[in-house]
């Protein structure tokens, strides 16, 4: 069974706009991550936030966390036609080794 | 330095055949996964090894699946036979340590693509 939940299943917005994602999930977690896929490849690690984190950026990422409501939010600054993919989170569970993914959020810059 | 590497990217067969896909993982990574990605949904762990030992198989179907890893580096994972809900693409990962208190970074092959007719 899948732990995340991605909100919105669905975005779509103009090259330089800014595009937000966010993640629910339900038990207690270690870190959360998020991934990238492009349609027909595998997924590629873009950021690691660990419980005891609220905030962590890298290059255009900026990713939040809430343990209290447990979610997060991922947030492109100044898309590009090139961040066309899915995204997912992806949560690593007190006690537990593995990553559960959610459904993911399919995002399309348009050019 | 060579990613994870899925063999094949592709497989068409009909429903009741057997089907194996291959995975070599990055050098030197302990923990190696196995996930399968629905259309449209994320991937969903079907077993999880550390070293040559199968820790976590507990989502696999273990009917008609089976999945190896000898030596603890290359892993192989079987459907005999398959049926029409197989199809899917199954996803190898592997990642340097994985702890109870740090599950760290997982790096994707591309995925082999498994379509049933």
């Amino acid at each position: 069974s899948q732990q995340g939940e991605e909100d919105p299943q669905a975005l779509s917005i103009q090259e330089g706009e800014n595009a937000t994602m966010n993640c629910s999930y339900k038990t207690s977690i270690n870190n959360l991550q998020w991934y990238r896929q492009n349609s027909g490849r595998g997924l590629v690690h873009l950021i690691l936030i660990r419980s005891n984190e609220r905030e962590k950026h890298s290059g255009r990422l900026r990713v939040t966390l809430d343990t209290s409501k447990k979610s997060s939010s991922l947030l492109i600054t100044a898309s590009r036609a090139a961040d066309t993919a899915s995204y997912f989170c992806a949560t690593a569970k007190t006690g537990a080794n593995n990553l559960f993914f959610g459904t993911g959020t399919r995002l399309t810059v348009i050019p | 330095e060579a990613g994870v590497v899925q063999s094949p990217r592709y497989k068409i067969i009909e429903k009741k055949q057997p089907v194996a896909f291959w995975c070599n993982p990055i050098s030197g990574h302990n923990t190696l996964y196995w996930y399968r990605q629905n259309l449209g949904q994320g991937p969903e762990l079907l077993i999880r090894y550390e070293n040559e030992e199968a820790v976590d198989d507990s989502q696999l179907p273990k009917d008609r699946f089976s999945a190896e890893r000898l030596k603890g580096v290359d892993s192989t994972l079987k459907i005999q036979p398959a049926e029409l809900g197989d199809s899917a693409v199954y996803l190898c990962a592997s990642s340097l340590d994985s702890t109870a208190s740090n599950t760290g970074e997982l790096f994707f092959g591309e995925g082999s693509r498994l379509t049933v007719l």
